[in-house]
Parts: structure tokens; sequence; C-alpha cells
């Protein structure tokens, strides 16, 4: 298996673009997560679906932010629109039982 | 409210020596915890974990210890090898699949 697969691995943009993050998982994994890792809080949880379903999105910023899963294979986060206090690298990681497995993350930076 | 912190931002230790990288939580209700490490422009991966009904477990060079009436754990790596140099994240669970984790510490170890 190729692991969590993330796209783009770098995204720079200005204030107020769209940005849409995108994840795939590991297959056969029922859980998959969006994490912003910052200085301060270091791996932040923002939201997490099983099975699809949106669990727990208490984590989410504000209502900039917002990440959907149409299907099993596939997750986005987006912001729209973009500030430069936005600017992180966003990871997504998925689990089947145990532990979790990291995507190699997407930097994003907001100017 | 962070409820898993790292309050070391940074260690630095000798090669051959002993590394000790410490965690507190706050949530008596997590169970399960685990260290994740991170290199560079990577994702970070699974290092190795333990459930509260124990207080130590052990994988080669690597132990973490569980106290929880003090609601700590530690990482204990002996002995410490240059790539171990990394970013070190402890994270807790209340096995409902939402992983919460400190903000990390640097570890680096010279040669």
């Amino acid at each position: 298996d190729a692991g969590v697969i993330q796209s783009p691995r770098h995204e720079v943009t200005e204030m107020g673009q769209e940005v849409t993050l995108r994840c795939k998982p590991i297959s056969g994994h029922d859980y998959l997560f969006w994490y912003r890792q910052t200085m301060m809080r270091g791996l932040e949880l923002l939201i997490y679906f099983n099975n699809n379903v949106p669990i727990d999105d208490s984590g989410m910023p504000e209502d900039r932010f917002s990440a959907k899963m149409p299907n099993a294979s596939f997750s986005t986060l987006k912001i729209q629109p973009s500030e430069p206090r936005d600017s992180a690298v966003y990871f997504c990681a998925s689990m089947g039982t145990g532990e979790l497995f990291f995507g190699e993350g997407s930097r994003l930076t907001v100017l | 409210d962070q409820q898993v912190k790292q309050n070391s931002p940074s260690l630095s230790v000798q090669e051959g020596r002993i590394s000790i990288l410490n965690c507190d939580y706050t949530n008596s209700m997590f169970d399960y915890f685990l260290w994740y490490k991170k290199y560079p422009a990577e994702g970070p991966t699974f290092l190795i974990s333990i459930s509260s009904i124990k207080d130590k477990n052990e994988d080669g060079r690597f132990t973490v210890f569980l106290n929880k009436s003090a609601k700590h754990l530690s990482l204990h790596i002996v002995p410490s090898q240059p790539g171990d140099s990394a970013v070190y994240f402890c994270a807790a669970s209340k096995r409902t699949g939402k992983l919460i984790f400190g903000q990390g510490t640097t570890l680096q170890v010279k040669p």
C-alpha cells in the first residue's frame, strides 16, 4: 500500500483565495483525521471522520474551514477565504485498528 | 485547553546517553498513549504505545513509562543515536479514535 497520500505537498497563495487540500487514506481504514501542525499547539486535531461521517469538528478554527469525505478513499479540507494565519503544515491521517498513519503533509503559505 | 502537554520544546543529549522525553495529560479518561516521531518534511510515524493497564512498555531501545496517578508518561531512548534526532510527539486517546497530541519535543543527539 502506498500509504496516506496528500496533495499538494506545497501551496503558496494570496490572502482571500480558496485553498483545497486533498487526502487519500489507506484502503480499508475506517477513520480519517485532519491535523494542523503549529509551533504553539503541536499537532492540532481539526476534524475526524468515521466511515465517511464527520464525528468531531470541534477543532475546526472557524467557518472559513470545511472538510468533506464523499467516499472512503477521498477527503478534502477547504479554506475559504484563506488568511496569513492559516499558514501551517496540514496533515491527513488514517486509522484502521491501532495507530494512526500520517501522510507527508501539505505545507500552506498564505501571503 | 491543552489536554496533552510537552513542556520541553527541545532536548539535547550526547550519543550513547539516555534521552528522556516527558509528557503530561489532564484528562483521566485517556486510556491509550502513544509516541510519534517526526523527521523534517515527513509525516509523523508511530513509535511505541502503552495501554493504561500497564505502567511500562519496551521495544528495543525505546521504553515508555506511564504514571497514571501523576498523569505523566515518559519515553526513554537508550542508547541515543544521532538518527534519533527528530521531533517527538506524545498522544493520548480514549479509544474513540480521536488522538490528542502534545506540542512536540525536538530531540538532538550529538555525535
